[in-house]
């Protein structure tokens, strides 16, 4: 069966320095991947995605993700993290059946 | 990107009552909406899924009888918690994908959070 594994539920940087945040999937054929972004009470919000071609995927808010099919990985990353970029982290895979399958998410915090 | 709107944000209901909570895609047609219930500090929790003009498809553990999902249009899909209890508090999030929004990208709701005294 499908699975996202984040491993870290809770991580925290200095504003300024970088940032990645892990993801492993569970998926036979070439995943759809994606990594979304909730704040407190909010909605998700997709932050990049990946479904073929160049493995090294640009998303909005300065934020890039690498799809690694040996590692089974699509870990997100950001070079320089500012104090908004604090919220949950959730790193998705579609099935095949379409539906999302979410990780357990990784809350970012970021200090000053 | 599409746009879903979700209504209400959030809402308090007495134990006993229904509360019905919409999912609206604004600027394209949902083939197919989702919806998740979210716990404090969990992931996203799939309930069920429904395609216009068809019953919902629930998930496992999930009552079908409690949890009423209408999807009569291809831009309104509608849930409805019936006879609330103080248990079915949570934040609740739908998500649709679509014609015009491209199949394989589902955009999210704002969520709505429901508590039940």
């Amino acid at each position: 069966a499908q699975s996202v594994t984040q491993p870290d539920i809770h991580i925290t940087v200095s504003e300024g320095a970088s940032l990645e945040l892990r993801c492993n999937y569970s998926y036979g054929a070439t995943p759809y991947l994606f990594w979304y972004v909730q704040s407190p009470g909010q909605g998700l919000q997709l932050l990049l995605k990946y479904f073929s071609g160049d493995t090294l995927v640009q998303g909005i808010k300065g934020f890039e993700a690498e799809f690694k099919r040996s590692q089974s990985s699509f870990n997100l990353r950001k070079p320089s993290v500012h104090w908004s970029d604090a919220a949950e982290y959730f790193c998705a895979v579609v099935n095949q059946g379409g539906k999302l399958i979410f990780g357990q998410g990784t809350e970012l915090s970021v200090k000053p | 990107g599409a746009v879903v709107s979700q209504h209400p944000s959030w809402v308090i209901c007495k134990s006993g009552t229904s509360v019905k909570i919409e999912c609206r895609s604004l600027d394209f047609q949902a083939t197919t909406m989702f919806w998740y219930r979210q716990f404090p500090k969990q992931s996203l929790m799939l309930m069920a899924t429904s395609n216009e003009g068809s019953k919902a498809t629930y998930e496992q553990g999930v009552e079908k009888d409690k949890f009423l999902i209408n999807h009569a249009s291809l831009t309104l899909s509608t849930l409805t918690v019936t006879s609330a209890h103080p248990e079915d508090s949570s934040f609740y999030i739908c998500s649709a994908t679509g014609q015009g929004a491209g199949n394989t990208e589902a955009f999210f709701g704002q969520g709505t959070r429901l508590t039940v005294v």
